[in-house]
Parts: structure tokens; sequence; C-alpha cells
């Protein structure tokens, strides 16, 4: 399987802030990488799919970026409703498709 | 706008098998990929597996032994077994359809807890 790792883990950052996610595949997966945002108690959100083009209505403060191996998702300015937890996946590997393990975004 | 809902038991028996259904509305179930996604409380997420609407499927390698999913474009439904579950299978299931030649999950259902407990 193709283990995805995400760091940090958890991150701390204020409304405005710049916070930028990392995201490792443990072998090239191409441009096959998907960003999603959960809010507890709710479905995963799709915001970036193929590492860099943003979904249909998510605000264009997010991007992604990144090929291969190494991928970023990027908020260029944090907003209230941002506080969540963030998981990319890749979709390269089927039929094992895999999840990072989520970064937690808190509010510092 | 497509729209998912998930539902079945919310409470199954260990060894016995776990059935989900998805049903879509707001757009057509044929020529797209549907999965199958859970997540333990607290946990990370775990792709189970999807169907094509032609009935063709792709299983998560360490589940596919107990996997089966089904596809009834009539009904624009799909569905999800899991046969012999413990409690390790508690979890909240998601349904979603996954779009794009790169297969991203567009569209989720609000999910549904099963709870594996005698």
């Amino acid at each position: 399987d193709i283990q995805m790792t995400q760091s940090p883990s958890s991150l701390s950052a204020s409304v405005g802030d710049r916070v930028t996610i990392t995201c490792r595949a443990s072998q090239s997966i191409s441009s096959y990488l998907n960003w999603y945002q959960q809010k507890p108690g709710k479905a995963p959100k799709l915001l970036i799919y193929a590492a860099s083009s943003l979904q249909s209505g998510v605000p264009s403060r997010f991007s992604g970026s990144g090929s291969g191996t190494d991928f970023t998702l990027t908020i260029s300015s944090l907003q209230p409703e941002d506080f969540a937890t963030y998981y990319c996946q890749q979709s390269y590997s089927t039929p094992s498709i895999t999840f990072g393990q989520g970064t937690r975004l808190e509010i510092k | 706008q497509v729209q998912l809902q998930e539902s079945g038991p919310g409470l199954v028996k260990p060894s016995e098998t776990l059935s989900l259904t998805c049903t879509v509305s707001g757009g057509s179930i044929s020529s797209y990929y549907w999965s199958w996604i859970r997540q333990p409380a607290g946990k990370g997420l775990e792709w189970i597996g999807r169907i094509y609407t032609s009935g063709s499927t792709n299983y998560n390698p360490s589940l596919k032994s107990r996997v089966t999913m089904s596809v009834d474009t009539s009904k624009n439904q799909f569905s999800l077994k899991l046969s012999s579950v413990t409690a390790a299978d508690t979890a909240v299931y998601y349904c979603a359809r996954e779009a794009g030649p790169f297969k991203w999950a567009d569209y989720w259902g609000q999910g549904t807890l099963v709870t594996v407990s005698s």
C-alpha cells in the first residue's frame, strides 16, 4: 500500500494567518492527490482535486500544489470557518486508495 | 444538486453481516463510480471500495474477503455488505460519488453510525 503521511498532525493558528499542510506519499503518485476538509460530526468536503485544482464553490484562499511524492495545501488567510481537520487522499493506487492520518487545525 | 443518503441498521451483532444502502437523488447514478468510506470514532478515513454502474468493483484488499457491493440503477441506489463483522467494524459509514479521471470524491452522504455489539 502507498502510505500517506501528513504533517503536522495538529496545528494552532490565528485568523488571518497563512497555513501550509504537507502530505508525503511513500512512492510517486503523479498528481493523483486530493484534499478534504472535515468538521466535527460532518462528512468530508472536497477542497482540491488532482493536486492543484480548486473544487467548484471552494474559496480561492485554498490552494494545492505538488506532484510525485510531495504535496501541500495552503490556506492564504485563515477564516473562522476553516478550523477543521484536513485529509489528503491518494487515488493513484487502485484498489488500495489511502488517506493521510489527518491534520487538525485549531484556533490559537 | 446531487445528494446521497445512507440507510440501514445502526446496530449489528458480531459475526453477522452489515448491510447499507445509499440512495442518490438530484442526478443519475449512471456513468459514475460510487464508493464507501468509513471512519471509526476519533480516527481517520478508510476507503472500503467502489462500484461502477456497470457493476464492476474495486475493493480494499484488507477488506476484500468480506465486502460485496451492488448497484440498482432503476432505484438510483448502491449497496454495501460487510460480512463476519467484529467490534473493529464499528464506524461511521459514508457513501460518496467518485468523479473525474483521478476519481476524487465530490459528493458525500451525511454518514451513518454502525455499531457492532451483542
